[in-house]
């Protein structure tokens, strides 16, 4: 299986700072039509995860455009400028390329 | 609007059975395929099974397989997970999400299954 390795497990941001979260896979993440298998998703508190970005940077439908995904190979980040309260929750990568779909182990941000 | 609705979840003793059901409306089902995820209590997201959208083909992790049987129904636009032989590692909230045709995209609110004696 992929193995996917985020950092940092849990990060701390004052509302209208920018927050960013690395992951890692064990594998390169480019399936056989060129396309770069790697996903965000956040799950907010007591809810089930929401898509943020799809093929490493394009933004899902209605995702607003503070969330900026980058990367290619092995090596991602997602970034969130301007954060506010509701951007609270755990943020996940997901590897797609091959089954088993694997995640991160998620990270948890909260707001200074 | 996309709508995935499970239902199913309960407590089941190890060894025991349950099947999981999950009713989806608001996107052309009979074109989607489809997963199940789960989250064991205080943990990340696992995957646990797919199928394709005529249901001809699935895929199972390997910690489930033999044991949980992943179906459809596309007239009824319902997908199902039964689980035999549960054990207390299978606890958790299970997930049914969409695939948009490449990636898993909306997910439902989960149904919560509880392994325990």
């Amino acid at each position: 299986d992929i193995v996917m390795t985020q950092t940092p497990v849990s990060l701390a941001v004052a509302p209208g700072q920018t927050a960013s979260i690395s992951c890692e896979s064990s594998e390169r993440l480019v399936d056989k039509d060129g396309r770069i298998d790697l996903y965000w998703y956040l799950q907010k508190p007591g809810q089930s995860p929401q898509l943020l970005i799809f093929e490493a940077s394009s933004r899902f439908s209605g995702v607003p455009d503070k969330f900026i995904g980058s990367g290619s190979g092995t090596d991602f980040t997602l970034k969130i400028s301007r954060v506010e309260a509701e951007d609270i929750g755990v943020y996940y990568c997901m590897q797609g390329v091959r089954l088993p779909y694997t995640f991160g182990q998620g990270t948890k941000l909260e707001i200074k | 609007e996309v709508h995935l609705a499970e239902s199913g979840g309960g407590l089941v003793h190890p060894g025991g059975s349950l099947k999981l059901s999950c009713s989806a409306s608001g996107f052309n089902f009979t074109s989607s395929a489809m997963h199940w995820f789960r989250q064991p209590p205080g943990k990340g997201l696992e995957y646990v099974s797919s199928i394709t959208s005529h249901g001809r083909n699935s895929r199972y992790a390997e910690s489930v397989k033999g044991r949980f049987t992943i179906s459809r129904d596309n007239f009824r636009n319902s997908l199902r997970l039964e689980m035999d032989d549960l054990r207390p590692e299978d606890s958790g909230i299970y997930f049914c999400v969409k695939d948009s045709r490449y990636y898993p995209d909306y997910w439902g609110q989960g149904t919560l299954v509880i392994v325990s004696s």
